[in-house]
């Protein structure tokens, strides 16, 4: 699976949108785009995903660049519970038994009041 | 729906004995379970992959002889520390993933987590 890159720590003002980057320049066709986060002692969980057209749900947005090498992870109004470990993964979507997801270190994102 | 569930939350041992930690998915079958140990202020480390009613595979450097895993059914994999000492001591994190004729908008489920400390 292809090698992402992220800031190790942003700060965002609460209320504010966070954009959080990810670089994965050696991205494969065929290989998708996920974002999980995981608050403090807690699992992780699933943001959202995307392979190359932007996608939004109600948690967060995805950009995807149009040469697929980069994404942002857009947070319209972070609030102090967005406070977590972001974790920017690229993987091929079907894998059979051997799908798994690798977690770099991610970005600490903080929100401040 | 897609809720993992992990247990126990939390447990203390002693050096030399055995603890289990059970993952199941509440709503959902999953054909493939993960399991990660995660140690202070690092990232999440994949120690091995089970499918259900067969043998799982691990990662390198992953004592298979240590951490029993066994995935005797679609909502249920287990993991067994055998023997834990100290350095046992982490934060373990199962993943569950959905059958494949199921229609999700992700594969991967992850439980809450279990701390273990081994005193």
């Amino acid at each position: 699976d292809a090698k992402t890159t992220q800031p190790p720590s942003m700060d965002c003002a609460e209320g504010r949108a966070a954009n959080l980057p990810c670089n994965h320049s050696t991205i494969s066709g065929n290989e998708y785009v996920y974002w999980y986060r995981q608050i403090h002692s807690q699992g992780p969980q699933y943001i959202i995903h995307g392979l190359k057209n932007n996608e939004t749900n109600e948690m967060a947005s995805l950009i995807i660049t149009e040469d697929r090498k980069s994404s942002t992870l857009i947070l319209p109004h972070a609030t102090l519970r967005d406070t977590a470990v972001y974790y920017c993964i690229v993987r091929v979507r079907s894998g059979g038994s051997n799908y798994k997801l690798t977690f770099g270190k991610g970005t600490l994102l903080t929100v401040n009041p | 729906g897609a809720v993992v569930s992990q247990h126990p939350s939390r447990v203390i041992c002693k050096s030399g004995t055995s603890v289990k930690i059970e993952c199941r998915s509440l709503d959902f079958q999953a054909t493939t379970m993960f399991w990660y140990r995660q140690f202070p202020k690092q990232s999440l480390m994949l120690m091995a992959t089970s499918n259900e009613g067969s043998k799982a595979t691990y990662e390198q450097g992953v004592e298979k002889d240590k951490f029993l895993i066994n995935h005797a059914s679609l909502t249920l994999s287990t993991l067994t520390v055998t023997s834990a000492h100290p350095e046992d001591s982490s934060f373990y994190i199962c993943s569950a993933r959905v059958a494949r004729f199921e229609t999700k908008n992700t594969e991967a489920f992850f439980g809450q987590g279990t701390r273990l400390t081994v005193v």
